[in-house]
C-alpha cells in the first residue's frame, strides 16, 4: 500500500534558523504530494503541493521539490519565525484522492 | 465563503451512545472525506465519498457509518460510541483535478 514517512520531531529552533523536514512517499506510480500545516487549536491548512515529478511548491517562504528518483518532498524554509511554530504534515494522494498522511512533525521556534 | 463547516466543535459521549458529526461544504466539491487525528499517528482516513450517493471505506471504518445524499453534506455517524473513538475528527473536501483538500476546523470527541 501507499505510505508516507516523515521525519519525527519535535523540532526546536531559534528565530531565523534554517528548517528542513524530511518526507518520502512509497507507492506504485507517482502521487501528488502535499505539505499541510496545523496551528495550535486549528484544523489543517494546505501549505504547498506538487502534482508531478520535479515540480516545486512554495508558499509563505516554504519550499518543497518533488524528487522523482527518491519520491521525496522535503520541506524547507530559510529563516523561520515564531509564527511558524506548528505541526507540519506531509501527505500524498494518487488519482483515488485518498490522502495518506505522515505522523506529523511539531516545530517550535523560540524568539 | 464558509468553506468546510463542522459541528459540533466539542462533544462528550457516554459509552454506547450514538451521535452524528455534521460536515457541510459550500464549494461544490465532489470529493469529501472524514479523518481522525490521534497523537503520534497523523491523520487516518475513516470514510470518503467521490460524489453524491457514492461512499467507500478508508483505513479505519469500523464503528462509523456515512452517507452522501447531497453534494454539500457528508455526516459521520458513530453507532455505539467506545472510548477508543476518543479523537479529533476532521472533515475535508476537494474538487476533481485539484487534489488539495480543504479541511474543517475539527470536532473534539471524548467518550467516557
Amino acid at each position: 500500500g501507499n505510505s508516507v514517512t516523515q521525519m519525527e520531531g519535535p523540532v526546536t529552533l531559534s528565530e531565523e534558523a534554517f528548517l528542513t523536514i524530511n518526507c518520502t512517499y512509497t507507492a506504485t506510480g507517482y502521487p501528488s504530494l502535499f505539505w499541510y500545516v496545523q496551528y495550535p487549536g486549528e484544523g489543517l491548512q494546505l501549505l504547498l503541493k506538487a502534482t508531478k515529478a520535479d515540480d516545486k511548491g512554495s508558499n509563505k517562504g516554504f519550499e518543497a521539490t518533488y524528487r522523482k528518483e527518491t519520491t521525496s518532498f522535503h520541506l524547507e524554509k530559510g529563516s523561520v519565525q515564531v509564527s511558524d511554530s506548528a505541526v507540519y504534515f506531509c501527505a500524498g494522494a494518487r488519482n483515488d484522492y485518498k490522502l495518506s498522511f505522515g505522523a506529523g512533525t511539531t516545530v517550535t521556534v523560540r524568539a | 465563503n464558509a468553506g468546510v463547516t463542522q459541528t459540533p466543535k466539542f462533544q462528550v459521549l457516554k459509552t454506547g451512545q450514538s451521535m452524528t458529526l455534521q460536515c457541510a461544504q459550500d464549494m461544490n466539491h465532489e470529493y469529501m472525506s472524514w479523518y481522525r487525528q490521534d497523537p503520534g499517528m497523523g491523520l487516518r482516513l475513516i470514510h470518503y465519498s467521490v460524489g453524491a450517493g457514492i461512499t467507500d471505506q478508508g483505513e479505519v471504518p469500523n464503528g462509523y457509518n456515512v452517507s452522501r445524499s447531497t453534494t454539500e453534506d457528508f455526516p459521520l455517524r458513530l453507532l455505539s460510541a467506545a472510548p477508543s473513538q476518543t479523537s479529533v475528527y476532521f472533515c475535508a473536501s476537494s474538487s476533481t483535478g485539484d487534489y488539495g483538500y480543504t479541511f474543517g476546523s475539527g470536532t473534539r470527541l471524548t467518550v467516557v
